[in-house]
């Protein structure tokens, strides 16, 4: 099965503007995520949908951070005004909803410099 | 809430040898635990998923383990290559948050 795809895989962009990231899950998979990783530290969760609901965003910046993901499929991430501080990559990963004991499957990310 | 913590956070070997990383969770109401690889700047390659149920899974030079009752789990890699150089993540799903929770990270050197 093709795998999570993501675009862009790198964007450099300077503070106060907006950018937005793209994914595609696995088709099928209900559950879709994204996470922020920062250099150094493991991959942090930012929000959850299942089918095109909202299940947790609770650790999603809501004043700058925006998520969508239309019809249950595909799914975007948008920041603006972004901050140096966004600088990390950003993971999608999806899972199948009736299988989620069998694990998430990740996209290769998006690797976002703010300068 | 449940915290993921991996140790060590780097570790440098020459090539040939056999090491383990660890990795350990505070809240053992887990589903399962799942290995990740990760290349500089890039995404998540999963390489192994233990359900609770289990004690272990190999897959070729790789085998991890699991004691859920002391919150542990290893990851061994048998003749280590330098290909095998890149961060190893641990995450848990499950627990209270029906979440997964990954740790902060092994960063694997391989000298050749």
């Amino acid at each position: 099965e093709a795998g999570v795809a993501q675009s862009p895989r790198y964007k450099i962009i300077e503070k106060r503007q907006s950018v937005a990231f793209w994914c595609n899950p696995i088709s099928g998979h209900a559950t879709l995520y994204w996470y922020q990783q920062i250099l150094g530290q493991g991959p942090k969760l930012l929000i959850q949908f299942q089918n095109n609901g909202v299940v947790d965003d609770s650790q999603l910046p809501k004043d700058r951070f925006s998520a969508e993901r239309l019809k249950g499929v595909d799914s975007t991430l948008k920041i603006q005004p972004a901050k140096l501080e966004d600088s990390a990559v950003y993971l999608c990963a999806s899972s199948s909803l009736s299988r989620m004991n069998y694990g998430y499957t990740f996209g290769s990310g998006t690797r976002l410099t703010v300068v | 809430k449940q915290e993921v913590t991996q140790i060590p956070a780097a570790l440098s070997v020459p090539e040939g040898e056999n090491l383990v990383l660890n990795c350990s969770f505070t809240d053992s109401a887990i589903y399962n635990l799942q290995w990740f690889r990760q290349d500089p700047g890039k995404g998540l390659t999963s390489l192994l998923l233990i359900q609770s149920s289990q004690r272990e899974q190999t897959s070729g030079r790789l085998n991890a383990s699991l004691d859920k009752s002391s919150g542990r789990s290893t990851l061994y890699i048998a003749a280590s290559q330098p290909g095998d150089s890149a961060t190893y993540l641990c995450a848990t799903y499950g627990g209270a948050t029906n979440k997964l929770i990954f740790g902060t990270g092994t960063l694997l050197a391989v000298q050749p």
